[in-house]
């Protein structure tokens, strides 16, 4: 096991709920990461924290909202989705931004 | 387009064989990492191998990176039917932060 742990695996919600998932390291990284992979897509990288502070925004639509309280945490809150944004939400962490990453399993989310 | 960029799309061998893919990007790179992802999991790191180095191995990996070509390759010997995943080539370079870029993955089928 890689040491970082996401929940929910799955996650079906319709395009006006307010959802919210969690990512969790115990590895005592610095850095941590959420990243979007769609079929047939390149991994996308959405946003950064490193010390509790975000350095990356990668021109991601306001309907995601990332918050991390401490270096061990990461949430990604989701409001008004659209189907495209059907995917695997993918968190990782590194010791130091740009560094070796460890990946979580993932959140498989469908929107309806 | 994308920084790495992974070739073939798609390879289909047989156990006990060799399996070759390579990666190619476009700016200076700080490093190159390799991952592998089994169908809808986290990525699990492979290999690093850094700006100054031209060859790695791991077991049964050999990572080369060519520099002037702006390329890395990426050879499983002896490969098993446990070595079916997707592959992918990440690159970490100092004018985006250390950020990774990851290409589009190589899907590698390896028949029992």
């Amino acid at each position: 096991e890689t040491g970082v742990t996401q929940t929910p695996r799955h996650l079906v919600m319709g395009m006006t709920n307010k959802k919210s998932l969690k990512c969790e390291q115990h590895l005592g990284h610095n850095a941590m990461y959420w990243y979007k992979q769609s079929a047939k897509k390149p991994l996308e990288l959405m946003f950064v924290y490193n010390f509790k502070e975000q350095t990356e925004n990668n021109s991601v639509p306001s309907r995601f909202s990332p918050e991390c309280p401490n270096s061990s945490h990461l949430f990604l809150h989701l409001h008004t989705l659209q189907p495209e944004d059907s995917a695997l939400y993918l968190c990782a962490s590194s010791q130091d931004q740009g560094g070796e990453q460890f990946f979580g399993p993932g959140t498989r989310l469908t929107v309806l | 387009s994308q920084q790495g960029e992974e070739d073939p799309q798609a390879l289909s061998i047989q156990e006990g064989e060799n399996a070759t893919m390579n990666c190619s990007y476009k700016t200076s790179i700080n490093n190159l990492q390799w991952y592998r992802q089994n169908s809808g999991r986290g990525l699990v790191h492979l290999i690093l191998i850094r700006s100054n180095e031209r060859e790695k191995h791991s077991g049964r990996l050999r990572v080369t990176l060519d520099t002037s070509k702006k390329s890395s390759s990426l050879l499983i010997t002896a490969s098993r039917a446990a070595d079916t995943a997707s592959y992918f080539c990440a690159t970490g370079t100092n004018n985006a932060g250390n950020m990774l870029t990851f290409g589009g993955g190589t899907r590698l089928m390896v028949k029992p």
